[in-house]
């Protein structure tokens, strides 16, 4: 089973609207990573979260972590087209390798 | 500033083929990890190595194998090809214990007919 959910699956928005995306996983973590990936391309960083720390900011992205539900949200603030890709969170649940989840498609609509 | 490269970026074999995939961490990463991602799927974790050492297997054939060398790339042999394995294939690094930020390479997709 998928260590980290995220949710939605899909989501639409307009241009200027705000996204945000949840990832739920289930075992204890170091840390969380979010990335994000354009069809078929590779995966970009866009933010680390450690297991001690609740919340981060980088640019237009805001990331906040909730150990105690097991749950992280990333946040885009005034989305852009470009904004349009695939996010995964990815969990380290042990020292030397990460889980994905499975991953929200977000479409911001010109 | 450098990135994980690897190669080849496209690879098509033939059903009970072999391929090799080469991933060349960035510099001063000590450890590479192997990804599968296959159509519309999420990645799914494959091996990690650290200082040259296994560190971590997750869902990856017998049919493959992986090493990492003295000067830190890490290359995937994939032997007995089959069509379920065309998927992309990540490289990532980083540096240190795993507590660190795994950046990823642009991918290797293979495809087998």
């Amino acid at each position: 089973s998928q260590q980290g959910e995220e949710d939605p699956q899909a989501l639409s928005i307009q241009e200027g609207e705000n996204a945000t995306m949840n990832c739920s996983y289930k075992t204890s973590i170091n840390n969380l990573q979010w990335y994000r990936q354009n069809s078929g391309r590779g995966l970009v960083h866009l933010i680390l979260i450690r297991s001690n720390e609740r919340e981060k900011h980088s640019g237009r992205l805001r990331v906040t972590l909730d150990t105690s539900k097991k749950s992280s949200s990333l946040l885009i603030t005034a989305s852009r087209a470009a904004d349009t890709a695939s996010y995964f969170c990815a969990t380290g649940p042990g020292t030397y390798k990460y889980i994905f989840g499975t991953g929200t498609r977000l479409k911001v609509l010109a | 500033a450098a990135g994980v490269i690897q190669s080849p970026r496209h690879l098509i074999k033939e059903k009970r083929e072999t391929a090799t995939l080469k991933c060349y961490p960035i510099p001063r990463h000590d450890t590479v990890y192997w990804y599968q991602q296959g159509p519309g799927q999420d990645p799914q974790f494959l091996i990690s190595f650290y200082e040259k050492m296994q560190s971590d297997k997750g869902s990856i054939p017998d049919r493959f194998s992986a090493q990492q060398f003295s000067d830190y790339h890490s290359e995937l042999n994939m032997s007995s090809l089959e069509l379920g394995d065309s998927a992309l294939y990540f490289c990532a690094s980083s540096l240190g214990q795993g507590v660190d930020t795994q950046y990823f390479g642009p991918g290797t997709r293979l495809t087998v007919l």
